[in-house]
């Protein structure tokens, strides 16, 4: 039993380039997330998917797009990275029965991204 | 807006004190109130969850209370150890669109 994994780990990009964070879960949970990191900020959700099929925008959505693949899978693409981007990004999930949003998210260990 | 705030934003003890560790919450129309824990360069640990119907939850060494009235979460660890050094976070799930917002977290070093 994994939990939640991510690929990559790190990641260089430079300005402009594109690319897509992979996440996946094995607790059969409905929902998933995507949150962004920042020294001093706290986390901040950038999109989540409450369950398969459907998918909403978080409080710092710009400059992204998400992909709810099947239940396990949530991706996340930059399509032109800009140094703003630079952060680390976690991937969560939650809840075992359809529609418990409001429960305990497990998160993945994170992708630390820098854009040049 | 829905803001978490934690103060301090860092703490060190000696090994053996009780850590007191304070999270607000400035809407009190939480549905409940998460902390976690970080060890650096790592991912979230979810440590606790309250209820906004609950006052309290225990486990282990960790004790979290949630006071919705005042917007106050507080978490105790007793005898603090070595290993308890991390960064914890707290976290509210609001009612109304239940999304987490999260507070920018208290580091702690425990000195031995």
């Amino acid at each position: 039993n994994a939990g939640v994994t991510q690929t990559p780990k790190f990641q260089v990009l430079k300005t402009g380039q594109s690319m897509t964070l992979q996440c996946a879960q094995d607790m059969n949970h409905n929902s998933m997330y995507w949150y962004r990191q920042d020294p001093g900020m706290g986390l901040r959700l950038i999109y989540y998917s409450a369950s398969e099929g459907t998918t909403d925008k978080g409080e710092v959505p710009n400059g992204y797009n998400v992909s709810r693949l099947n239940k396990r899978e949530f991706s996340l693409r930059l399509e032109s990275a800009a140094p703003s981007q630079t952060s680390v990004y976690f991937c969560a999930s939650s809840g075992s029965l359809a529609g418990q949003i409001t429960d305990t998210q497990y998160f993945g260990p994170g992708t630390r991204l820098t854009v040049l | 807006k829905q803001e978490v705030t934690q103060i301090p934003a860092a703490l060190s003890v000696p090994e053996g004190e009780n850590l007191v560790l304070n999270c607000s919450f400035t809407d009190s129309a939480i549905y409940n109130l998460q902390w976690f824990r970080q060890d650096p360069g790592k991912g979230l640990t979810s440590l606790l969850l309250i209820q906004s119907s609950q006052r309290e939850q225990t486990s282990g060494r960790l004790n979290a209370s949630l006071d919705k009235s005042s917007g106050r979460s507080t978490l105790y660890i007793a005898a603090s150890q070595p290993g308890d050094s991390a960064t914890y976070l707290c976290a509210a799930l609001y009612a109304n669109d239940y999304k987490l917002s999260f507070g920018a977290g208290t580091t702690v070093t425990v000195r031995a």
